[in-house]
Parts: C-alpha cells; sequence; structure tokens
C-alpha cells in the first residue's frame, strides 16, 4: 500500500534561519507532488507542484523554493525564514494511474517562525 | 480560476443528516468536484469524488446539478467522530494543479 511520510511534525525556527521540510512517498511510482501551506482556520494554498524529478510549478511567489532529487522525494526549502512563513505546512501525492483524482496529504508540519 | 464558496461552519445532532454546499460558478469543463475532511493538526483526507449527477460510497453522497455550478456533500446520521473541517476542491490536480482551488472550508461541529 502507498504511504507517504513528512517530517518534522512540528519545527519551532528563528526568523533569518533557513528551512528544509522533506515529504517521501511510497509504494507508487512517478506520483505528483504537492506542497501545501495552511494558515490558521484558513484553507490551502498551493505552493508548488511537480510531475516527475526536476520538474518544479511554484504556483505563489516568495522566500521558499523546492526540489525533486528523487521520483519519490519532496523537499521544501528557505535560505531565511520570514515571521509570515510560520503555518501548517502539508505534503500531498496523487498518480495519473487512478481513475480519479484523489490526492493523499501527510500529516503536515506545523511551523512556527520566532 | 473557479473561485470556491463553502459557509464558513455549520451545527448539528448526532443522528441527523448534514448537507454542505460548494459553490462554483466558473468551474471549467474538465474540473472535478472533491470533498476532503480534515481534523485538528492532520492532513486532510479524502471523502468523496465527482463529475455531474449524484455519486454515493459508503461514508457521503454528492449531489451535483446539470449546470455544475454547485455541489452538495451530504452526510448521513452524522456522530460526534464528523466533527471536522470539510473543504471542497474544484479542478483537477493530476493535470491542471495550478488552477485546482481548494475552498475555505466549513467546520461542522456535531453537538450530542
Amino acid at each position: 500500500s502507498q504511504t507517504i511520510h513528512q517530517w518534522p511534525a512540528t519545527l519551532v525556527q528563528p526568523v533569518g534561519s533557513p528551512l528544509s521540510l522533506e515529504c517521501t512517498v511510497e509504494g507508487t511510482s512517478n506520483p505528483n507532488l504537492y506542497w501545501y501551506r495552511q494558515a490558521a482556520g484558513r484553507g490551502l494554498q498551493l505552493l508548488f507542484y511537480s510531475v516527475g524529478i526536476g520538474q518544479i510549478s511554484s504556483e505563489v511567489p516568495q522566500n521558499l523554493s523546492a526540489s525533486r532529487p528523487q521520483d519519490r522525494q519532496f523537499i521544501l526549502s528557505s535560505k531565511k525564514l520570514l515571521l509570515s512563513d510560520s503555518g501548517f505546512y502539508l505534503c500531498a501525492w496523487s498518480t495519473l494511474d487512478r481513475a480519479n483524482t484523489e490526492a493523499f496529504f501527510g500529516q503536515g508540519t506545523r511551523l512556527t517562525v520566532v | 480560476l473557479a473561485k470556491t464558496t463553502q459557509p464558513i461552519s455549520m451545527d448539528s445532532y448526532e443522528g441527523q443528516e448534514v448537507n454542505i454546499t460548494c459553490s462554483h460558478n466558473n468551474i471549467a469543463t474538465n474540473d472535478y468536484i472533491t470533498w476532503y475532511q480534515q481534523f485538528p493538526s492532520q492532513g486532510p483526507r479524502f471523502i468523496i469524488q465527482g463529475y455531474k449527477t449524484k455519486v454515493t460510497n459508503e461514508v457521503a453522497s454528492l449531489f451535483i446539478p446539470a449546470d455544475r455550478k454547485s455541489s452538495t456533500l451530504s452526510l448521513p446520521r452524522v456522530s460526534l467522530s464528523d466533527t471536522a473541517v470539510y473543504y471542497c476542491l474544484v479542478g483537477d490536480l493530476r493535470f491542471n494543479a495550478g488552477k485546482s482551488t481548494f475552498g475555505d472550508g466549513t467546520t461542522l461541529t456535531v453537538k450530542p
């Protein structure tokens, strides 16, 4: 069966520090991968998505970046965090092999920038 | 982009049927409608998906009128554990993630 791992679960970082959040998927190949951010009490904002290794589409200009060094690995990074980067970050995957548009989400990372 | 609008919150009691509507006036021809459930500090979980008419699975039904400008998630006989935030997603993440839009969610509170 397919599983998605996202870590860490919580993170407190000072302003100006770097960030690296990692997401890995098991049990499937060539998945679409996504990074979402969710502000408190709000919906999900798509940050980046990837349809293949090295292919990254950015939806929101900001000081975050994403990389996909391997087929089932998706990394969200920042060189210098801002207070406004605080939020709940969610990784998700979907596959073209399925008959529907279902996306599977990780458990999320609660990032607090102080 | 198909902007989606949902009620911010709804209250219900155990055993009742709950209907949550999502408006999406600008839905595109290739867009699907998908509903997710999210508990606090967890990732959303898929509930149901449809394109038109009615879809039913073991946990919910989804009603989509002919013009597809809205959709209604129906939860039969809710329990306390159904208290969560429910999101509609309009689009197709597989082929058009950049134009797929989540609503801001409806917080459903089920009371005993």
